[in-house]
């Protein structure tokens, strides 16, 4: 079965600053996609980016972006320009048939 | 909002009662999921429906029991459930991917939090 790993548990920043959070994942396919979802306190969970794992180009999303690396089967979510709005669980997924989850990583944006 | 509603969106029951959760989703997707999150523990998928036929169950306990009338409608129905079922259900819902699988993201509602005394 697929496994999806966040190493950190809690992640904090500093306001306007950067920060990476880290997910790795266990498959034996070729053809996937990888997801990092944010959920803000008592707000619904919405995707930030998502990456297809046939593209070797990153994702990029306004002032998010991902650093994937598939024979590492590694996929960082990067946050530029940090803001405090951006503070939430963040959740990286994989998904070919079935969606799996990691445990997440709860990001403290500080002022 | 992402389209997809849940009620209600907190329950406190005893573990003799029976109650049901609701999901609706106004995107015409046609695949929906429970979910349980709880602490500190990766998202657990508990059900997938697709084109309304239940085509995943992930030895989820009977005490769970989902209901699927329509693609736009969900129900979990609970009975007799444990404390440890306490949790954030979420619901989500995606278009079924044909040919591409998993390309297609999933949308979630904002769940019901579930205490059980």
């Amino acid at each position: 079965a697929q496994t999806v790993t966040q190493s950190q548990p809690e992640m904090s920043v500093q306001e306007a600053e950067t920060v990476t959070l880290s997910c790795t994942y266990d498959t034996s396919e070729s053809d996937y996609y990888l997801f990092w979802y944010k959920q803000p306190p008592s707000r619904q969970m919405i995707l930030v980016i998502r990456q297809e794992a046939y593209k070797q180009q990153n994702a990029t999303e306004n002032r998010f972006s991902v650093n994937f690396q598939k024979a590492a089967k590694s996929f960082s979510l990067k946050i530029s320009d940090s803001q405090l709005g951006d503070a939430a669980m963040y959740f990286c997924a994989y998904r070919d048939n079935d969606m799996r989850f990691g445990a997440g990583t709860r990001l403290t944006v500080k002022p | 909002e992402t389209g997809v509603t849940q009620t209600p969106r907190h329950l406190v029951m005893g573990m003799t009662n029976k109650k049901s959760l609701k999901c609706e989703q106004h995107l015409g997707h046609n695949a929906m999921y429970w979910y349980k999150q709880s602490a500190k523990k990766p998202l657990e998928l508990m059900f997938v429906y697709s084109l309304e036929e239940r085509v995943e169950n992930n030895s989820v306990p009977s005490r769970f029991s989902p209901e699927c009338p329509n693609s736009s409608h969900l129900f979990l129905h609970l009975h007799t459930l444990q404390p440890e079922d306490s949790a954030l259900y979420l619901c989500a819902s995606s278009q079924h991917p044909s040919g591409d699988r998993g390309r297609n993201e999933q949308f979630f509602g904002p769940g019901t939090r579930l205490t059980v005394l």
